[in-house]
């Protein structure tokens, strides 16, 4: 059964600290993707991933960074976490090319105080 | 600017009727619509898809249609049943690219 795995699925956090959500995928996909959702905002993009230590930025990268050292791992950091980023944190992974669809992970349900 | 515009928040049907979920773009370079369906603390799941040079896709009772002059796509779902209660999410894809433009998303209840 493919997965996508993130970490965490609930995390409480303090204002200023430093938060890595990790999220790992077993399909092999090319593509990794960080959103977050929110209420009446829907899914919003922060970064994505065509391949290995490749990056770009979404709709709102703002007080966010990623990783991806591995294939299989893509990794979304708040770098000084503020209470405006409290939210739900998906990831999710696709094959590179065609009319592929995304599989997500969980999620992680970030609070910060 | 939001490319995907779902203007229903909500929706509300009795079991056994027909669920109309409607989704409107803006960007003419969509080529690759979807609709996934979310519980509460789970991740989205794939529903159903079509491409732009299709008008109709159906998987069950599932049934996506797509009216491009109009901008405009709907997912039909009957019988809806008691199960079907999730917040679905209709999502596009621009020509060469990775990326899904999601919309805001749409709750529906189907009551028993």
């Amino acid at each position: 059964d493919v997965k996508v795995t993130q970490s965490s699925r609930y995390l409480v956090k303090r204002t200023g600290e430093k938060v890595f959500l990790e999220c790992v995928q077993d399909m092999d996909h090319e593509n990794m993707f960080w959103y977050r959702q929110d209420p009446g905002l829907g899914l919003r993009l922060i970064y994505f991933s065509y391949d290995v230590k490749m990056k770009e930025k979404g709709d709102i990268p703002e007080g966010y960074s990623v990783s991806r050292e591995k294939k299989e791992r893509f990794s979304l950091i708040l770098e000084s976490a503020s209470t405006n980023q409290t939210s739900m944190y998906l990831c999710a992974s696709r094959f590179a090319g065609g009319n592929y669809g995304y599989t997500f992970g969980s999620g992680t349900r970030l609070t910060v105080v | 600017d939001q490319q995907v515009k779902q203007n229903s928040p909500s929706l509300s049907v009795q079991e056994g009727r027909i669920s109309i979920l409607n989704c409107d773009y803006t960007n003419s370079m969509f080529d690759y619509f979807l609709w996934y369906k979310k519980y509460p603390a789970e991740g989205p799941t794939f529903l159903i898809s079509i491409s732009s040079i299709k008008d109709k896709n159906e998987d069950g009772r599932f049934t996506v249609f797509l009216n491009k002059s109009a901008k405009h796509l709907s997912l039909h779902i009957v019988p809806s049943q008691p199960g079907d209660s999730a917040v679905y999410f209709c999502a596009a894809r621009r020509t060469g690219a990775n990326n899904l433009f999601f919309g805001t998303g749409t709750r529906l209840t189907v009551i028993p």
